[in-house]
């Protein structure tokens, strides 16, 4: 069973768009909610990440917001650039838990044309 | 932040083989570290979550004694895997977690092709 639900599975933004990509999860235990941000050739970097005790969470042109009432987190990036251009996963896990396991989503493939 | 070093990060060997891939945290102490396999286009597939000193935890369907894998200290973990064959290609990819609440943070894997 898919823990975390992710689309789109790809994504196609004008440059100076918003890309916005959804995840939704099931577990009510999950207390951490990670973006990640995956190159070609390359391991996943932390985009950015979120706890439920808040709605939303800003850092520079990325966003996550989180419904906790809807199990849903949703990242969007502002005034896109095609250095965005990347495959993008949302995850869930409980955070306290050592050695905890994260529940990727299946992944956005984004482009961003100039 | 919080770098992840993973070696190789390609190889190529001949079916028969066995390849040992290391991760190293180099600013933290990762008590726990986590092994992933990824195919293309695809998502990440957790196939073992290793603890400093003690045996790894394998997830259903990843057969332990064709990946082994060692947590010998709280800044290396290595995945060798054993008598590879070309269905072992992949990208196979490490994290790995401080103590307490600290997010993974990942290698930038390891391209195995096998012949």
């Amino acid at each position: 069973q898919q823990q975390v639900k992710q689309s789109p599975q790809s994504l196609i933004v004008q440059k100076g768009g918003i890309s916005i990509i959804n995840c939704a999860y099931e577990n009510t235990a999950f207390d951490y909610f990670p973006w990640y941000q995956q190159f070609p050739g390359k391991g996943p970097a932390l985009l950015i990440a979120i706890r439920p005790d808040v709605s939303e969470k800003k850092e520079g042109r990325f966003t996550i917001s989180f419904n906790k009432s809807a199990k849903q987190f949703s990242l969007h990036i502002m005034d896109s650039q095609p250095g965005d251009s990347a495959t993008y996963f949302c995850a869930a896990a409980r955070y306290m838990n050592t050695g905890n396991q994260f529940y990727f989503g299946t992944g956005t493939s984004l482009t961003v044309i100039p | 932040g919080a770098v992840v070093s993973q070696h190789p990060s390609w190889v190529i060997c001949k079916s028969g083989t066995s390849v040992k891939i290391e991760c190293r945290s180099l600013d933290f102490q990762a008590t726990t570290m986590f092994w992933y396999r990824q195919f293309p286009k695809q998502s990440l597939m957790l196939m073992a979550t290793s603890n400093e000193g003690s045996k790894a935890t394998y997830e259903q369907g990843v057969e332990k004694d064709k990946f082994l894998i060692n947590h010998a200290s709280l800044t290396l973990s290595t995945l060798t895997v054993t008598s590879a064959h070309p269905e072992d290609s992949s990208f196979y990819i490490c994290s790995a977690r401080g103590q307490g609440s600290q997010p993974q943070h990942f290698g930038d894997g390891t391209r195995l092709s096998i012949l």
